[in-house]
């Protein structure tokens, strides 16, 4: 069974500065990976996905992801934070076949001014 | 993206009651949806996967008879929190779509409070 693994459950980091959220995943084949982010008391929005094809996956707000099949790792980036950024950030896998999602720990943002 | 509604987004409710969410997409149709629940500082957690017009799949240590959903259309669910414990207080999420092609639209979410 799928599963993923968010390292940090709390990060700060000062407006400006660059920004790494970690993810790993286990799955058998080649997963579907998705970054969301959640504001408190709301839904959850798609910020990228993986697929195939091209590893480095741009997607919205200036965000992007990597996917390393060596490391099993699918790690957000964002080269500069704003203090809108702050929130909760979830990994998931899902498994086509399956047809469902599983998500991360989650890792909370928090942005220093 | 689309647009995914649910209702109440807060909703308190006495122990032993029965409290009904609803989860609407307002502008496109899907035959699967699902259900999450999120306790507070943790991931959502799936609940059941919901095809129109099938009974729902739900998954290990969640009680069917307990969490009710129906799925009346391609268009709306719900879920149904039956004889409420103040442990089934948390954060209900429903979203539709097709995961694969990526589609999974989520909805703001329903806070319960079970006292």
């Amino acid at each position: 069974a799928q599963s993923v693994t968010q390292p940090d459950i709390h990060i700060t980091v000062s407006e400006g500065a660059s920004l790494e959220l970690r993810c790993n995943y286990s799955y058998g084949a080649t997963p579907y990976l998705f970054w969301y982010v959640q504001s408190p008391g709301q839904g959850l929005q798609l910020l990228l996905k993986y697929f195939s094809g091209d590893t480095l996956v741009q997607g919205i707000k200036g965000f992007e992801a990597e996917f390393k099949r060596s490391q099993s790792s699918f790690n957000l980036r964002k080269p500069s934070v704003h203090w809108s950024d702050a929130a909760e950030y979830f990994c998931a896998v899902g498994a086509g076949g399956a047809q469902k999602l599983v998500f991360g720990q989650g890792t909370r943002l928090t942005i220093n001014p | 993206g689309a647009v995914v509604s649910q209702h109440p987004s807060r909703v308190i409710c006495k122990s032993g009651t029965s409290v009904k969410i609803e989860c609407r997409s307002l502008d496109f149709q899907a035959t699967t949806m699902f259900w999450y629940r999120q306790f507070p500082k943790q991931s959502l957690m799936l609940m059941a996967t919901s095809n129109e017009g099938s009974k729902a799949t739900y998954e290990q240590g969640v009680e069917k008879d307990k969490f009710l959903i129906n799925h009346a259309s391609l268009t709306l669910s719900t879920l149904t929190v039956t004889s409420a414990h103040p442990e089934d207080s948390s954060f209900y999420i429903c979203s539709w779509g097709q995961l694969s092609n990526g589609e999974l639209f989520f909805g703001e979410g329903s806070r319960l409070t079970v006292l």
